[in-house]
């Protein structure tokens, strides 16, 4: 069964900081790995999707790396803001019947960003 | 503006009544999710549908909830009977069989007293 842990679980930082997150997973056969963000009391919002033949994407001050054979990924944020501040969460799919299998999640680092 | 949406946003009921979860995926979208989210486990995919037909619905209760998905815009969730450890938020998200991006509604929370 399919595990996925994040380091650290929370992280307070002061603005303007790079950071990075970490996600493993502990079977390395992955269809592709998604990082989505969380706001309290909010639904997710799909930031980074890498598929399993990529080795990373970027998006603004967001870059996310994945090295399936050793089973990890992580979210790299550029000069943070007080607006990163959200619940950061990784997902992994595997294929199933045909395309891509449900997610499964990590528990999340809870990052804050102080002003 | 694509988006999934569920409804109802929020959900109070007693113990024993039924609870039904609604939730339209974007259009075009052939997969779609039912996850719960709990403060102790995270988020737990329940079932998800491809082009409408169940492919996998393990990690619900069989005795208490249904998934179902009676047209291509519309998705179900149902409980009955509720119980107090069914408050969660649940989550329906939706996306294409080649595993694009999985786009997320903004949830049911559900209380159970």
């Amino acid at each position: 069964k399919q595990e996925v842990t994040q380091i650290p679980a929370a992280l307070s930082v002061p603005e303007g900081e790079n950071l990075v997150l970490n996600c493993s997973f502990t079977d390395s056969a992955i269809y592709n790995l998604q990082w989505f963000r969380q706001d309290p009391g909010k639904g997710l919002t799909s930031l980074l999707l890498i598929q399993s033949s990529q080795r990373e994407q970027t998006s603004g001050r967001l870059n996310a790396s994945l090295d399936k054979s050793s089973g990890r990924s992580t979210l790299y944020i550029a000069a943070s803001q007080p607006g990163d501040s959200a619940t950061y969460l990784c997902a992994v799919s595997v294929y199933s019947g045909g395309g891509a299998d449900g997610l499964t999640f990590g528990k999340g680092t809870h990052l804050i960003i102080q002003p | 503006d694509a988006r999934v949406t569920q409804t109802p946003r929020h959900k109070v009921t007693e113990m024993g009544q039924e609870v039904t979860m609604r939730c339209q995926p974007i259009l075009g979208h052939n997969t779609v999710f039912w996850y719960r989210q709990t403060m102790m486990q995270g988020l737990e995919l329940l079932a998800y549908f491809r082009n409408r037909a169940p492919l996998d619905d393990s990690g619900m209760p069989k005795d208490r909830f249904s998934a179902e998905m009676p047209d291509a815009t519309l998705a179900t969730l149902k409980i009955q009977p509720s119980e107090p450890r069914d408050s969660a938020v649940y989550f329906c998200a939706s996306g294409f069989t080649e595993g694009t991006e999985a786009f997320f509604g903004q949830g049911t929370r559900l209380t159970v007293v």
